[in-house]
């Protein structure tokens, strides 16, 4: 049973870079047809896609999150992380990890529990 | 962006009944409308996907229908575990865009 896990600090202060990583278990984060990617929600707030990458080091990210987002992977420790830079208040949200299927934008099939990341001074 | 608008962003439902949610797009996503199942503190569950396939695992009593702009949700007989907030997401184009949750809570 495939499973994510993130991780990574749960406050960040204002103006600096939040950073997470993915942990994939019980499958390869390496395997073709699969993509990878992070969700946000705000408290009270909806989903947001924030952007995906492929194992070959691809990358797709949100147009209104593109000038301050990076997702990277490892590939030797099964583990893709988010850089998002330039912090604030809005940025609080827990994130979410995912499998994605098939191309970089479409259903995830797999997700992580989510963390919470606050940013505050 | 694609906008997506559910409805109703609540209701109160029995255990054993049936329940439809709706999700409409701001224009036409031919099939590519997933819906999800999601419980704070839990990872989020791919219910449906291509608005009408049923993912593995999912039980009988959940399925999806539509194409275009409007979309449904329906889960034919409510369990103690379908009791959580409901998304719809379209991945027709970029970025993709979910609906703002419909939260199913015991009446």
């Amino acid at each position: 049973q495939l499973q994510l896990q993130e991780s990574g600090p749960g406050l960040v202060k204002p103006s600096e870079t939040l950073s997470l990583t993915c942990t994939v278990s019980g499958g390869s984060i390496s395997s073709a047809n699969y993509f990878w990617g992070w969700i946000r929600q705000p408290p009270g707030k909806g989903l947001e896609w924030v952007g995906s990458m492929y194992y070959r080091g691809n990358t797709y990210y949100s147009p209104s999150l593109k000038s301050r987002v990076s997702i990277s992977v490892d590939t030797s420790k099964n583990q893709f992380s988010l850089k998002l830079s330039s912090v604030t208040a809005t940025d609080t949200a827990v994130y979410h990890c995912a499998r994605i299927v098939d191309f970089w934008s479409s259903h995830s099939d797999y997700w992580g529990p989510g963390t919470l990341v606050t940013v505050s001074s | 962006d694609i906008q997506m608008t559910q409805s109703p962003s609540s209701l109160s439902a029995s255990l054993g009944d049936k329940i439809t949610i709706t999700c409409r797009a701001s224009q036409g996503i031919s099939n590519y409308l997933s819906w999800y199942q999601y419980k704070p503190g839990k990872s989020p569950k791919l219910l449906i996907f291509a608005a009408s396939s049923v993912q593995s695992g999912v039980p009988s009593r959940v399925s999806g229908s539509g194409s275009g702009t409007d979309f449904t949700l329906t889960i034919s007989s409510l369990q103690p575990e379908d009791f959580a907030t409901y998304y719809c997401q379209q991945t027709y184009s970029t970025p993709p865009t979910f609906g703002q949750g419909t939260k199913v809570e015991i009446k």
